[in-house]
């Protein structure tokens, strides 16, 4: 069975920092396109970061660029979002999605970014 | 960053159709397509669609996908109490070299 978990997700001030991490069972995470996306509390899906298979393309929404950084290990089967610079606007459920379309999720991760 | 336009909300009743629509630009549907996802709160989204209209295993044919010009389509036929949900495109921008998803369609079977 495939399975995809996140983790990493927790109550943190504004200012500060977070890594979310995905790890998968069951699939090669090296063969897809790896995305972060986001839902905020009683708003839509929100497209945050994706990287390439190999890790040489990165791409990120203008909200998050200079304080995200999406990376990859793929001989560990995972990936991560170093989150810095937290806001409050950046509280969300973080969902780890992969493939050219979003194929296959994670259950997501709860950030809560509140003094 | 711009995303792509979906109708808020549609009612219809059990074992109709609905249509949904996904309106972009030639930048990203009009170039790309759009994927379409199901979204069931508290659970993770599943995707229906692929960009090019094709069903991931599993699927049932009860959803089937077009497009035409910078406009998407999904379709539901046989409406079933289980496809109220939120229902969102996606796909590839060109321009704004991002990922963008629709802004959301609530779908409530009747």
């Amino acid at each position: 069975d495939v399975q995809v978990v996140e983790s990493g997700g927790d109550l943190v001030q504004p200012g500060g920092s977070l890594r979310l991490s995905c790890a998968a069972s069951g699939l090669s995470l090296r063969n897809y396109w790896m995305s972060w996306v986001r839902q905020a509390p009683g708003k839509g899906l929100e497209w945050v970061a994706n990287i390439k298979p190999d890790g040489s393309e990165k791409y990120y929404v203008d909200s998050v660029k200079g304080r995200f950084i999406i990376y990859r290990d793929n001989a560990k089967n995972s990936l991560h979002l170093q989150m810095n610079s937290l806001r409050a606007e950046d509280t969300a459920v973080y969902f780890c999605t992969g493939g050219d379309d979003p194929d296959f999720w994670g259950q997501g991760t709860l950030v809560t970014v509140s003094s | 960053q711009a995303g792509l336009t979906q109708p808020p909300s549609v009612s219809k009743g059990l074992r109709e159709t609905v249509t949904l629509t996904c309106t972009g630009n030639s930048y990203n549907v009009g170039n790309e397509g759009a994927a379409w996802l199901q979204h069931h709160q508290g659970h993770p989204p599943k995707l229906l669609s692929y960009r090019n209209n094709n069903r991931p295993s599993g699927i049932s044919e009860r959803f089937s996908a077009s497009r035409s010009g910078n406009t998407a389509s999904l379709t539901i036929t046989g409406l079933q109490p289980e496809d109220g949900a939120d229902y969102y495109c996606s796909t590839w921008d060109y321009s704004l070299r991002a990922y963008v998803f629709g802004t959301g369609t609530k779908v409530t079977v009747l």
